[in-house]
C-alpha cells in the first residue's frame, strides 16, 4: 500500500532564506507525486507534480521538487520565501497502475515564515 | 480553469441530523472525492465516484453516504450526524485517463456537530 511521510509538522523559515520540505513515500511501483498547498480556510491548490521524465520539476509561485528514487523522497524547495508563502503543504503519492486515481496524501507541514 | 465550488463554507449541526454536503465541478471531470482533514491526520479519503451512479469505498467511508445522479455534481450524506464527525470536509475533482492525474479542490466545508 501506499504511505507517505512528512517527518515536520512545523517549520519557520526567515522571509528571504531559502525552505526546503521533507517528503518520503512507500509505494511498490514508480510513483506520481504531488504536493499541494493550503492557505488558512482554503483548499488545496497544487503547486507542482512529478509524473514521468525530469526528477526535477518546476512550479508554480518558484517552487520546485527533486525526485530522488534512491531516497523514496520528493522534497519542495524554494530559494528564497516570502511571506505570503506561510501556509500548510501536503506531499501525495498516486497509483500509477490503477484504473481510478486515488491518492494518499501526508499528514502536512506547516510553515510558519518569521520577518 | 477548473472550478469546485462546495454548498457552505461553514455549518453547524446537531447530533442526530441528518447532513447533506454537495460539490459542483464545472469541467465535466469524471472522477469526483470526497475527504475530510483533521489536524495531524491530514486528508482521508471517504468516497470516490468514477462515473455517474458509481461509487467506491475510500479509507474512512463509516458513517457516510454518497449521491452521483449528476455528472457534475457530488453529495456526501452523513445520515446522523455524530461529534466525531466535526471536520474540514473536501471536494476534488479529476479527469479520466487510467492514470493518477491532478485532483482540483474546492474550498472545503468545516462542518461542527454539536
Amino acid at each position: 500500500a501506499q504511505s507517505v511521510t512528512q517527518p515536520d509538522i512545523h517549520i519557520t523559515v526567515s522571509e528571504g532564506a531559502s525552505l526546503e520540505l521533507r517528503c518520503n513515500y512507500s509505494y511498490g511501483a514508480t510513483p506520481y507525486l504531488f504536493w499541494y498547498v493550503q492557505s488558512p480556510g482554503q483548499g488545496l491548490q497544487l503547486l507542482l507534480k512529478y509524473f514521468s521524465g525530469d526528477t526535477l520539476v518546476q512550479g508554480i509561485k518558484g517552487f520546485e521538487a527533486e525526485f530522488k528514487r534512491s531516497q523514496s523522497s520528493f522534497n519542495l524547495r524554494k530559494p528564497s520565501v516570502h511571506w505570503s508563502d506561510a501556509a500548510e503543504y501536503f506531499c501525495a503519492v498516486g497509483a500509477k497502475a490503477v484504473s481510478f486515481q486515488k491518492l494518499v496524501f501526508g499528514t502536512g507541514t506547516r510553515l510558519l515564515v518569521s520577518p | 480553469d477548473v472550478k469546485v465550488t462546495q454548498s457552505s463554507r461553514y455549518l453547524v449541526k446537531r447530533t442526530g441530523e441528518k447532513v447533506f454536503l454537495e460539490c459542483v465541478q464545472d469541467m465535466d471531470h469524471e472522477n469526483m472525492f470526497w475527504y475530510r482533514q483533521d489536524p495531524g491526520l491530514g486528508l482521508r479519503l471517504i468516497y470516490f465516484s468514477y462515473d455517474v451512479k458509481m461509487k467506491e469505498k475510500g479509507d474512512i467511508p463509516e458513517g457516510y453516504s454518497v449521491s452521483r445522479e449528476k455528472k457534475e455534481r457530488f453529495s456526501l450524506i452523513l445520515e446522523s450526524a455524530s461529534t466525531n464527525q466535526t471536520s474540514m470536509y473536501l471536494c476534488a475533482s479529476s479527469n479520466v485517463g487510467g492514470r493518477t492525474d491532478t485532483q482540483y479542490f474546492g474550498p472545503g466545508t468545516r462542518l461542527t456537530v454539536l
